[in-house]
């Protein structure tokens, strides 16, 4: 069984530029999410998805981060214009509807100089 | 505040020795309890998880975790570890709508 994938695995980008994120799921899952991983801490819900719909986006900067997820498949998530403290892992992660258990992708290593 | 708590930043075992990493929450009902490992530049994978029922929830890898109630606790413990077990460590809750909430995490060395 195929398992959650993410591109790009590193991306360097300075300042002020704009990034984006994409993530397919296993195929099936319903709900999708986007974590911050910030290097020393756990990782950080940024927003929840069930099929193409958002549950819950409470701790996603909306001024700057944004996320879609088409037809209720792939998502991307977009960080424009980028900051400093934006430098993170950002994790994938997909399950059934009836939750149990979040599979995870490899994460998008970004780094903001 | 609901919370999750990992006391130890790092911990270094020799290897065959046994490893005990802590977990404790505060939560205002008892959250369903997870435990992620994520080796350098993989993911998070998943260890064990408890819902409800028998306290003591066995793992893969060898792992089992202790969900204690009165202390708000849900410990991670391996009889005796691997070199392979060198990773960090994370103990997540979430509610009855599966977000999970994770701690800071904790580093396992194993020395030869």
């Amino acid at each position: 069984e195929a398992g959650v994938a993410q591109s790009p695995r590193y991306k360097i980008i300075e300042k002020r530029q704009s990034v984006a994120f994409w993530c397919n799921p296993i195929s099936g899952h319903a709900t999708l999410y986007w974590y911050q991983q910030i290097l020393g801490q756990g990782p950080k819900l940024l927003i929840q998805f069930q099929n193409n719909g958002v549950v819950d986006d409470s701790q996603l900067p909306k001024d700057r981060f944004s996320a879609e997820r088409l037809k209720g498949v792939d998502s991307t998530l977009k960080i424009q214009p980028a900051k400093l403290e934006d430098s993170a892992v950002y994790l994938c992660a997909s399950s059934l509807p009836t939750g149990s258990e979040a599979f995870f992708g490899q994460g998008t290593r970004l780094t903001v100089v | 505040a609901q919370s999750v708590t990992q006391p130890d930043i790092h911990i270094t075992v020799s290897e065959g020795a046994s490893l005990e990493l802590r977990c404790n929450y505060s939560y205002g009902a008892t959250p369903y309890l997870f435990w992620y490992v994520q080796s350098p530049g993989q993911g998070l994978q998943l260890l064990l998880k408890y819902f409800s029922g028998d306290t003591l929830v066995q793992g893969i890898k060898g792992f089992e975790a202790e969900f204690k109630r009165s202390q708000s606790s849900f410990n991670l413990r391996k009889p005796s570890v691997h070199w392979s077990d060198a990773a960090e460590y994370f103990c997540a809750v979430a509610l009855n709508d599966y977000k999970l909430s994770f701690g800071a995490g904790t580093t396992v060395t194993v020395r030869a």
